[in-house]
């Protein structure tokens, strides 16, 4: 069965600083993947997609960047934290149907 | 307007009652539907998909309604373990078969 891991689980980092968070599934091969941000009290919203390595999609301008190296490996990251990064991040992926299925989620709170 | 819209409640409602609530959406090319499960700063899990003849899965009802562009869900003699935040979820054609999120129902099962 496939499964979907993200680490770390809580992460609290001050401005300024980087941030790498990474995603892996298991059981699969060539996925599409997602990571979302959830903001306190709010819905997802999606950040970047995947459909193969090397190629990612945005969809929403910010200082994040997304990386796939690998096929089953999907890395979030960002140069330069700001305050308003703080939030749940989701990754997920896909099989042939468009139902998606998430990872434990990443809590981030940028102080 | 949001593509996807949900009442963020919450609803507070007795345990062993009915509760019912819908989610529209405004672009008529979407394709697929679901219901996602969010427990609290937990990700959110598919709780089921919603077909065109609507489908039940034991005490949880989901109902499509095309021509008024809405999808419901009906949760029978509640349990206090249905409390949860419910989103609402679509996909359409010309978006590469991205999801589209609602914000989430909240709802709160008391005893």
């Amino acid at each position: 069965s496939q499964t979907i891991h993200q680490w770390p689980a809580t992460l609290v980092q001050p401005v300024g600083s980087p941030l790498s968070l990474e995603c892996t599934v298991e059981g699969t091969s060539n996925p599409n993947l997602y990571w979302y941000r959830q903001a306190a009290g709010r819905g997802l919203q999606l950040l970047f997609y995947s459909v193969g390595i090397g190629q990612i999609s945005s969809e929403v301008p910010q200082n994040l960047s997304a990386s796939r190296p690998q096929d089953r490996q999907f890395i979030l990251s960002s140069k330069k934290l700001l305050l308003s990064d703080s939030g749940f991040y989701l990754c997920a992926w896909n099989p042939i149907t468009d139902t998606q299925y998430f990872g434990p989620g990443t809590r981030l709170t940028v102080l | 307007r949001k593509e996807v819209e949900q009442d963020p409640g919450p609803f507070n409602v007795p345990e062993g009652a009915t509760v019912a609530f819908n989610c529209t959406y405004s672009n008529s090319a979407s394709q697929s539907f679901f219901w996602y499960r969010q427990d609290c700063r937990k990700e959110p899990k598919l709780l089921m998909s919603v077909y065109s003849s609507g489908n039940e899965d034991g005490r949880f009802t989901a109902q499509l309604n095309r021509a008024s562009q809405y999808i419901s869900l009906l949760i029978r003699d509640s349990k206090l373990s249905d409390s949860a935040t419910y989103l609402c979820v679509v996909t359409r054609r010309d978006s590469n078969y991205q999801l589209i999120w609602g914000a989430g129902t909240k709802l709160i099962i008391k005893p």
